[in-house]
């Protein structure tokens, strides 16, 4: 148990509509990064939040969003849902900011979504 | 962008063969993380390397890092069924330190 929970586990929606994935990072965890994971595209970076703060960003589209609140747990909102959008998508959480030269991050056990 | 290359891209082997799977990148990286992945979970780290030439060992696990930071191995000894899983390199830098996943070797060690 990594100590990072993601909910919901398995989500089946259909195109067009939009759905929000939960991540509460582990105790004492700042940094929540959330990865999308795809067959063809592996582990793709999407965004990072340090201390309710965008702190990076990568390959996220414009239909999606996410935010860190105060309490430190984070949502990923995607919407306008197209087929594609189909993966697995994995939240993390570390100690410190992404400056960190060595830092670990705890992965949860991901949320599977699927468009239909 | 930061590229890392995995290979190969699935594995397939008896319990006990020793085996090799590859990172590589044309990109200097300040560490480079190895992470196993277990279906229907997240990655787990397994090993972090700093330091060029660098060799860690966790049990039948060897890891090294290359001499010029753009490359790593991960050999396995004697390999067994729970070594089973998704290997994946994960490199760290540029001016925000990102960290960027390699799609990974997926590994099957059958009894």
């Amino acid at each position: 148990d990594s100590g990072v929970t993601q909910t919901p586990k398995h989500l089946i929606t259909a195109t067009g509509q939009r759905v929000t994935l939960r991540c509460s990072p582990r105790s004492g965890d700042l940094s929540v990064y959330w990865y999308q994971q795809s067959l063809d595209q592996g582990l793709q970076f999407l965004i990072q939040y340090y201390n309710g703060e965008e702190r990076a960003k990568g390959n996220i589209l414009e239909r999606f969003s996410a935010q860190q609140f105060p309490d430190l747990h984070s949502e990923l909102n995607l919407s306008s849902l197209e087929l594609g959008d189909s993966a697995l998508y994995f939240c993390a959480s570390s100690v410190g900011p992404s400056g960190v030269n060595t830092g670990e991050l705890f992965f949860g056990e991901g949320s599977r979504l699927t468009v239909l | 962008t930061q590229l890392l290359e995995q290979s190969p891209q699935f594995l397939s082997i008896q319990e006990g063969e020793n085996l090799t799977v590859y990172c590589n990148s044309s990109s200097v990286f300040s560490s480079l993380q190895w992470y196993r992945q277990e279906p229907g979970e997240g990655p787990v780290l397994l090993v972090t390397v700093v330091t060029g030439g660098e060799v860690k060992k966790l049990k039948r696990l060897t890891f090294q890092f290359g001499d010029a930071r753009k490359d790593s191995s991960l050999h396995i000894t004697a390999a067994q069924p729970g070594d089973t899983g998704l290997y994946l390199c994960a490199g760290r830098g540029g001016s925000n330190y990102k960290l960027t996943f390699g799609k990974g070797t997926l590994l099957t060690v059958n009894p």
